[in-house]
């Protein structure tokens, strides 16, 4: 079946900090790719997603590119803000899945002034 | 994308009594509906599939007379959880299905924070 392996957290950065959060996947078929963001004492967000190879999803400053090579789909952003603090979830949908989400564990991220 | 509704936000009950949860789709009609629920820092669990019209599909473990799901239009789906039970206390979160770009892409409602006493 499928499944999404994040970066364990929690992440600690300071202000302007360059972001990294790993994600890779296990899935049949062609699957789309989601970062998905939750702030605290809140539903999800749709951060970005990516649908086929070589796709690049981008938002507010965040990017993640769809690797299938390496069944990846990390996430970056160059400069983080405090206002970045949350929790961030990989998820994947499609292939063995159907429309249904697989979730990764989710990555705390804290961004210090 | 899609902007999806919850009610309450927080409710707190009894021991016993049941709850219920009202997931609305704003802005488009959602033959689908899917609800997860979460623990305290950890990541979404599926609890079951709405389907407009028909019954819904419940993950395994899951038990459907304990999580009552009534997915009754396009716009509206119900989660009620009978005879509540502090166990029970959790962050219930649904999202709706929508096609965005071709491409099948949920959307999520802001969650409930249910508290058993």
């Amino acid at each position: 079946g499928n499944s999404v392996t994040q970066m364990e957290g929690p992440v600690t950065l300071s202000e302007e900090a360059f972001l990294t959060i790993n994600c890779t996947y296990t899935a049949t078929g062609y699957p789309s790719l989601f970062w998905y963001v939750q702030y605290p004492g809140e539903g999800l967000q749709l951060l970005l997603k990516a649908t086929k190879a070589d796709d690049k999803g981008s938002n507010k400053g965040f990017e993640a590119t769809y690797r299938k090579e390496t069944t990846s789909f990390h996430l970056e952003k160059g400069s983080v803000q405090v206002s970045d603090s949350a929790v961030y979830f990989c998820a994947l949908s499609g292939g063995s899945s159907g429309s249904r989400l697989t979730f990764g564990e989710g990555t705390q991220l804290t961004v210090n002034p | 994308g899609a902007v999806v509704s919850q009610h309450p936000s927080r409710v707190i009950c009894k021991s016993g009594t049941s709850v219920k949860i009202e997931c609305r789709s704003l802005d488009f009609q959602a033959t689908t509906m899917f609800w997860y629920r979460q623990f305290p820092k950890q990541s979404l669990m599926l609890m079951a599939t709405s389907n407009e019209g028909s019954k819904a599909t419940y993950e395994q473990g899951v038990e459907k007379d304990k999580f009552l799901i009534n997915h009754a239009s396009l716009t509206l789906s119900t989660l009620t959880v009978t005879s509540a039970h502090p166990e029970d206390s959790s962050f219930y979160i649904c999202s709706t299905g929508s096609k965005s770009g071709g491409t099948d892409t949920q959307y999520f409602g802001p969650g409930t924070r249910l508290t058993v006493l």
